[in-house]
């Protein structure tokens, strides 16, 4: 059925260093991917997206590459900061526009 | 000039209990949403409706019951709440439409149940 799944689930690094989050989702017809960053106690809100016909996608230091073929995407954070520190979710439209989300990964960057 | 706001933000109450949360957009957007966020983060769809009407139903008991009375408004009612229930519940809002876009989310009802 519906899958999306989300790597790692944890991820600590350096203050300075970079951040990768892997996704792999089944619904090869998933056209719509957005990546959404929830802090403790708050909302979930988005931080970049990337459609199917687009390979690569950047946003100051946040980047977004779509790999189709593969049903792969992911997310980087070069020059992370302590205030990167959050869960990252990323998820896959299907059909009619539900988006599917990855299990999260808790992202730590130690100052 | 909150795009999605959602009431209450706590509500703790006794097993058994039968309860409602509200949820509201000025947006303008088409489709609304409920998820359920369980202990371990994890983000699950429960209902969507787009323009009041009824469009995803996902394998929720039916003691949850949404309500659409606009398609600015879409309430949650929760029948003979169970401790399994307990979790945060966020509304979302998205203009639509069939390839996916942008969710903006409420901030969320933090439901305990005792």
């Amino acid at each position: 059925g519906e899958n999306v799944e989300q790597h790692p689930s944890t991820l600590s690094v350096q203050e300075g260093d970079s951040a990768v989050i892997k996704c792999t989702y089944s619904d090869s017809a998933s056209n719509y991917f957005p990546w959404y960053k929830q802090e403790l106690g708050k909302r979930p809100q988005l931080i970049i997206d990337i459609r199917s016909n687009v390979g690569e996608k950047k946003d100051q230091r946040i980047a977004v590459t779509l790999n189709k073929t593969a049903k792969h995407f992911s997310l980087h954070i070069t020059e992370t900061q302590p205030e990167d520190s959050a869960v990252y979710f990323c998820a896959a439209s299907i059909q009619g526009g539900k988006l599917i989300f990855g299990q999260g990964t808790e992202l730590s960057v130690k100052p | 000039d909150t795009a999605v706001s959602q009431t209450p933000k706590y509500l703790v109450t006794q097993m058994g209990n039968d309860k409602s949360i509200k949820c509201e957009q000025n947006l303008g957007h088409d489709t609304m949403y409920w998820y359920k966020q369980d202990s371990k983060k994890f983000l699950k769809i429960m209902f969507s409706y787009n323009n009041k009407e009824l469009i995803i139903n996902e394998t929720v008991p039916n003691r949850f019951s949404p309500k659409s009375p606009d398609k600015a408004h879409l309430n949650l009612h929760i029948n003979s709440l169970e401790l399994g229930d307990s979790a945060v519940y966020f509304c979302a809002s998205s203009p639509g439409g069939r390839s996916g876009s942008e969710q903006f989310f409420g901030p969320g009802t933090r439901l305990t149940v005792l």
